[in-house]
């Protein structure tokens, strides 16, 4: 049974620019739910998405966006992008509210 | 969601019981306990999670306090690959509020 997979592993892009994150939850999850983690810091949870709609969204700007597709993927971009925005972004997966969430390994991503 | 406050480090010896504390003295009713740890440059592991009562799966056991206001995170024998920053988290609603964690190193 593969667990929640994450592309790419590592992406490097430029100041400016827009980035595309992937996710596949893990097999009989419907909710999937995006962290991003500085270095040094606890993972930070920027939204979660549930039958394609986002349903609860931290304290990040309109530049982060995302889509949950009918096959429960997902993806997480991130427009106009900023040194700040280097990190390791994660992705969860769950069934529902109050189940434990798996995550996946995460997508390292650095601005240049 | 209410705070949680948790050592920043502590050590452990290899094949001894590790205890991690966390201190959640806002906790309402309705409200779980989580616990994750992450391995370095890994995604967070979900270990246990509980409500009221104390809960025990293969890897760790919670113990929780009659009041709620803290609990334990007991690893019963930790080995070199437990080493990790472990997570206690309150949860209410669907989103896990991560803070600084605890960096357990276990030594041989």
């Amino acid at each position: 049974d593969a667990g929640v997979t994450q592309s790419p592993t590592h992406l490097i892009k430029t100041r400016g620019q827009q980035v595309t994150l992937r996710c596949s939850p893990k097999s009989g999850h419907d909710t999937v739910s995006w962290y991003q983690q500085a270095l040094g810091q606890g993972p930070q949870f920027i939204f979660q998405y549930y039958e394609e709609e986002e349903r609860q969204r931290g304290n990040f700007p309109d530049r982060f966006s995302g889509h949950q597709f009918p096959n429960y993927s997902s993806e997480l971009n991130v427009n106009a992008l900023l040194l700040g925005d280097s990190a390791l972004y994660l992705c969860a997966s769950s069934l529902a509210a109050h189940t434990e969430a798996f995550f996946g390994q995460g997508t390292r991503l650095t601005v240049v | 969601d209410a705070k949680t406050t948790q050592p920043t480090s502590m050590d452990c010896a290899e094949g001894r019981a590790a205890n991690l504390p966390c201190n959640h003295s806002t906790i309402s009713g309705n409200e779980y306990v989580y616990w994750y740890r992450q391995i370095h440059s890994q995604g967070p592991q979900y270990i246990i999670h509980g409500l009221k009562n104390n809960e025990t799966n293969e890897m760790a056991s919670l113990i929780i306090t009659e009041d709620r206001k803290s609990s334990t995170l007991i690893l019963p024998h930790a080995t070199l690959r437990d080493t990790a920053v472990y997570y206690c988290i309150v949860r209410f609603d669907y989103k896990l509020s991560f803070g600084a964690g605890t960096t357990v190193t276990v030594r041989a």
